[in-house]
């Protein structure tokens, strides 16, 4: 079946910190991959996404390259704020006809102290 | 533009009682998903629709939950009767167009039942 394992939170890093969270699926052909983050109190968020092998993703500082050798879609980003803090899942939408279900990992919360 | 808008933002109910959840998504999406997070999960699936449809209900337990989507913009999620194991927080999200568009989450309901 379709599945997406990410890092376990929480993860806590200093301001200006190198950040990564690791994302793998598992999924029958080439699905597309997101990255979604919830700030408190408020919705999900699309952060960024990639459709095929070797898309990279990015946006506010962060980036994920699609890795299909890997099966991995690990989000990075290269100096974090405190204003990073947030809830932080992977996602994947299966190849397949007709369907737009995201299938969420867990989520990993991040903590980013001053 | 206005977002996916929920209500409530919270509800507290005693088990074996009614309860349900109402959606506006974006003007013009023709496409809602209800989704059920629970605490330290990933958001996931309990149906979709394209407009008035529900084309994906297969995750919906139907022996208790019920949807509607009357002429294709708002949309109403019961609980009947709710069951401790049903707290969690629901998400509503919409989508415009063909499959693999952007979903826009709204900010959930979150359901407590004692």
């Amino acid at each position: 079946g379709n599945s997406v394992t990410q890092t376990e939170g929480p993860v806590t890093l200093s301001e200006e910190a190198f950040l990564t969270i690791n994302c793998t699926y598992t999924a029958t052909g080439y699905p597309s991959l997101f990255w979604y983050v919830q700030y408190p109190g408020e919705g999900l968020q699309l952060l960024l996404k990639a459709t095929k092998a070797d898309d990279k993703g990015s946006n506010k500082g962060f980036e994920a390259t699609y890795r299909k050798e890997t099966t991995s879609f690990h989000l990075e980003k290269g100096s974090v704020q405190v204003s990073d803090s947030a809830v932080y899942f992977c996602a994947l939408i299966p190849l397949s006809y007709n369907t737009d279900k995201l299938i969420f990992g867990t989520g990993t919360r991040l903590q980013v102290f001053p | 533009e206005a977002g996916v808008v929920q209500s409530p933002r919270y509800k507290i109910i005693e088990k074996k009682q009614p309860v349900a959840f109402w959606c506006n998504p974006i003007s013009g999406h023709n496409t809602l998903y209800w989704y059920l997070q629970n605490l330290g999960q990933g958001p996931e699936l309990l149906i979709r629709y394209e407009n008035e449809e529900a084309v994906d209900d297969s995750q919906l337990p139907k022996d208790r939950f019920s949807a509607e989507r009357l002429k294709g913009v708002d949309s109403t999620l019961k609980i009947q009767p709710a069951e401790l194991g049903d707290s969690a927080v629901y998400l509503c999200a919409s989508s415009q167009g063909l499959a693999g568009n952007e979903q826009y989450f709204g900010p959930g309901t979150r359901l407590t039942v004692t």
